[in-house]
C-alpha cells in the first residue's frame, strides 16, 4: 500500500505570493492533519480534516487555510507569504479520528520564502 | 492546554549500548495517548511506540520500550542494543483521547549513535 504522498517536495516562493500544497493520504484513510515544522517553533498543528470537514484548527493566522476533497485528498493554502512561513509542512493521515489508530506522516513539503 | 517537554536537545550512545530519552508532559486530562516518533534525516516521521494512558503496563516494541509514570507525567523511551539506524530526531507527542487528532509535540531530542 502506498504511503502518504505530498507534492511538491520543494518549493521556493517570494514574499507576498500564495502557495498551495497537496497531500494524498493512504488509500482508505479519511482523516488528514497538517503540521508546520520549523527549527524555532518545532512541530505545530495547523488543522485536521475528516469527511471534507475541518474538525480542528491550530493557532495560525487566517492566511493559512485548507480543504479536503471527497477522495480524502487535502490541500493547504498560504496566502500573502511571509519570510516566517518558511518551513517543512507535514501531512499525516489516519483511518478515522477519535480512535487510537496510528497517524502516518508524509515526507513533507519544504517551503522557502525569499 | 497540554504541553510536552523534552529536556535533552541532544544525546549520544555507543552502538549496542542502551540509551534513555526523557519526556514530561502537562495535562489535566485523565485519558490520553502518548507517542514517540522518529524522524531520520530523510524527514519521514515514523511512529516508534504508543502508550494508552489507561494502561498500566509499559509498551514495548522490540528494542524500544517506555517507562510511563502517569502520576509524575513522565514518558521516557529506552532504546536497547542501539543501532546506527537509530540515529534520528526523536519526538515525544501527546494526544487527547477524544475530539481531535491533534498531536502536541515536544521540541525533540537528536540522537547520535557512535560506531
Amino acid at each position: 500500500k502506498a504511503g502518504v504522498t505530498q507534492t511538491p517536495r520543494y518549493l521556493i516562493k517570494t514574499r507576498g505570493q500564495q502557495v498551495t500544497l497537496s497531500c494524498s493520504p493512504i488509500s482508505g484513510h479519511r482523516s488528514v492533519s497538517w503540521y508546520q515544522q520549523t527549527p524555532g517553533q518545532g512541530l505545530q498543528f495547523l488543522f485536521e480534516y475528516f469527511s471534507e470537514t475541518q474538525r480542528n484548527k491550530g493557532n495560525f493566522p487566517g492566511r493559512f487555510s485548507g480543504r479536503q476533497f471527497s477522495n480524502s485528498r487535502s490541500e493547504m493554502n498560504v496566502s500573502t507569504l511571509e519570510l516566517g512561513d518558511s518551513a517543512l509542512y507535514l501531512c499525516a493521515s489516519s483511518l478515522r479520528p477519535l480512535s487510537s489508530y496510528e497517524q502516518y506522516f508524509g515526507p513533507g513539503t519544504r517551503l522557502t520564502v525569499t | 492546554a497540554q504541553t510536552v517537554t523534552q529536556s535533552q536537545p541532544e544525546m549520544s550512545v555507543q552502538e549496542a549500548e542502551t540509551v534513555t530519552l526523557s519526556c514530561t508532559y502537562d495535562t489535566s486530562e485523565s485519558d490520553y495517548y502518548l507517542f514517540w516518533y522518529k524522524q531520520p534525516p530523510s524527514r519521514q516521521m515514523i511512529l516508534v511506540i504508543r502508550q494508552e494512558a489507561y494502561k498500566q503496563q509499559n509498551a514495548t516494541e522490540n528494542r524500544f520500550s517506555v517507562n510511563f509514570q502517569k502520576a509524575a507525567k513522565s514518558f521516557s523511551l529506552k532504546i536497547s542494543d542501539s543501532q546506527l539506524g537509530d540515529a534520528a530526531m526523536y519526538f515525544c507527542a501527546y494526544r487527547s483521547q477524544g475530539g481531535s487528532e491533534k498531536l502536541v509535540f515536544g521540541k525533540g531530542t537528536k540522537l547520535t549513535v557512535n560506531p
